[in-house]
């Protein structure tokens, strides 16, 4: 009973393909994000979305598209993959947008050759 | 934009000793600040949380002090173990914007 689980775990792959990873939360929460960690461990907030709707949207290459089927899923979808793009990347929810506490996936590790 | 910052980026201490863990924020509007902890190979946890009308919460063997004046945030860990091996970040809440600063890599020498 994985409360937020993304998929693939592990994603390795070359330059200038596009990839997607999911990610799903059971916890009935209304916001989801996705997040960039690099490897020094800096994370950096990318989308957040809250009831389907996007509600942030950081400064990130339009190469870059989540998309919310549903509030329990948000999905990342990346094109045209750079070297630039390896790093972890987690997805979270929340119960609502602001003073909430996050919970987050086991994230998926992108190594773009 | 907005920072939040860690004094010092790794710390050893000996296991049964208490740890203390600093952060610096910038925006004088945060409301809600977090703690996590992240274990090699996972997503970050949720240790503890406060809201700025506090300057001090208790949890488990875990205490997080802030400082509005100074805009300082500390997290203590009472008799730490070896369990307690981690990076842990602290976060910042301005509205619907979070913000991680850069993590502190807590290790304990048995």
């Amino acid at each position: 009973d994985t409360a937020v689980s993304q998929t693939p775990k592990y994603l390795v792959t070359q330059m200038g393909n596009d990839k997607s990873i999911k990610c799903e939360q059971n916890l009935g929460h209304d916001t989801m994000y996705w997040y960039k960690q690099d490897s020094k461990k800096f994370l950096k907030i990318m989308f957040s979305y809250n009831n389907k709707e996007l509600i942030i949207n950081e400064t990130v290459p339009n190469r870059f598209s989540p998309k919310s089927p549903d509030k329990a899923h948000l999905n990342l979808h990346i094109n045209s993959l750079e070297l630039g793009d390896s790093a972890v990347y987690f997805c979270a929810s929340s119960p609502r947008t602001a003073r909430a506490t996050q919970y987050f996936g086991p994230g998926t590790r992108l190594l773009v050759l | 934009g907005e920072s939040v910052g860690l004094h010092l980026p790794t710390l050893s201490v000996q296991e049964g000793d208490n740890s203390i863990i600093n952060c610096a924020y910038s925006n004088s509007a945060s409301d809600y600040f977090i703690w996590y902890k992240q274990e090699s190979g996972k997503g970050p946890q949720f240790i503890i949380d406060i809201r700025s009308n506090m300057d001090k919460r208790q949890g488990q063997r875990v205490t997080v002090l802030l400082n509005k004046t100074v805009k300082h945030l500390s997290l203590q860990i009472a008799a730490t173990q070896p369990g307690d091996s981690a990076v842990y970040f602290c976060a910042e809440n301005t509205g619907n914007q979070f913000y991680f600063g850069t993590g502190t890599s807590l290790t304990v020498i048995p």
